[in-house]
C-alpha cells in the first residue's frame, strides 16, 4: 500500500515571496504519478501540477514547480511570487500507474496562507 | 463541455435517514470515484467504478454504503442509516480511459443532525 506525508500542518508567506512545501511518500511501485491539488475555500479541487516518475526532469507550471527525488521519495511543491490567491489547502497525491483507472492516495495537506 | 457535476451541493439529514448523492461525469469520461473528505483531512478513497461495474471498491464501509454506475443516469453513492460520523465532504471525480488524469466535482456536503 502506498503511504503519503506532508508534515507542515500549516504555513505562511508573506505575498510576492517564494515558498515550499513538503511531500514525502512511500511504494514499493516503479511507474507512478505524483500530483499536487489545491483546494481554497469554495472546496473545488483543482489539480496545480503533475510529475511522472519515469521524468528526471522537474515539472513547471508558471509560478509553480516541483522538485522530485524519486530516489529520497520526496516531492516538494514551490511556489514563486505568492499571490493572494495562493491561499488555500494543499494536498500532495499518488497514483500508481495503471492501463485503467487508478485511486488518488492523497497527504493529510498543508493550509498555506498568503499574507499581504 | 461542462465538468463533473455534482449534486446536491449540500445535504442535511437526520440520523436513521437515507442519503443519495449523485455524479455526472465528464462528457466521454467512463470512470467515476468517489471520495470522503472528514473535518480537516485529506481525501480518501471509496470506490471506483465503470458503467455497470464496480472496480474497487476496497475503501467503502462494510455496512451501509452502496455505489453504482447505471448505463444510463449518474453514478450513485447511497448511504443507508445515517449517523453522524457519516457528516464529510463527499467528492466524485472521472477520467477517460487510458489517461491519465481527473477531474473532480465540486463535492456534496453531507450533514447529520
Amino acid at each position: 500500500a502506498q503511504t503519503v506525508t506532508q508534515s507542515q500542518p500549516e504555513m505562511s508567506v508573506q505575498e510576492a515571496e517564494t515558498v515550499t512545501l513538503s511531500c514525502t511518500y512511500d511504494t514499493s511501485e516503479n511507474n507512478y504519478y505524483l500530483f499536487w491539488y489545491k483546494q481554497p475555500p469554495s472546496r473545488q479541487m483543482i489539480l496545480v501540477i503533475r510529475q511522472e516518475a519515469y521524468k528526471q526532469q522537474n515539472a513547471t507550471e508558471n509560478r509553480f514547480s516541483v522538485n522530485f527525488q524519486k530516489a529520497a521519495k520526496s516531492f516538494s511543491l514551490k511556489i514563486s511570487d505568492s499571490q493572494l490567491g495562493d491561499t488555500a489547502m494543499y494536498f500532495c497525491a499518488f497514483m500508481k500507474h495503471e492501463t485503467s483507472g487508478s485511486r488518488l492516495t492523497f497527504g493529510e495537506g498543508t493550509q498555506l496562507t498568503v499574507n499581504p | 463541455n461542462a465538468g463533473v457535476m455534482q449534486n446536491p451541493r449540500h445535504l442535511v439529514r437526520r440520523r436513521g435517514q437515507e442519503a443519495r448523492l449523485r455524479c455526472s461525469p465528464m462528457k466521454g469520461h467512463s470512470h467515476v470515484y468517489w471520495y470522503r473528505q472528514l473535518p480537516e483531512e485529506g481525501l480518501k478513497f471509496m470506490v471506483y467504478l465503470q458503467k455497470e461495474n464496480i472496480i474497487d471498491e476496497s475503501g467503502m464501509p462494510k455496512e451501509r454504503f452502496s455505489a453504482e454506475f447505471p448505463k444510463e443516469g449518474p453514478s450513485i453513492l447511497r448511504i443507508q442509516q445515517v449517523v453522524r460520523g457519516d457528516s464529510a465532504a463527499y467528492f466524485c471525480a472521472s477520467s477517460p480511459v487510458g489517461r491519465v488524469g481527473y477531474t473532480f466535482g465540486s463535492g456534496t456536503r453531507l450533514t447529520v443532525v
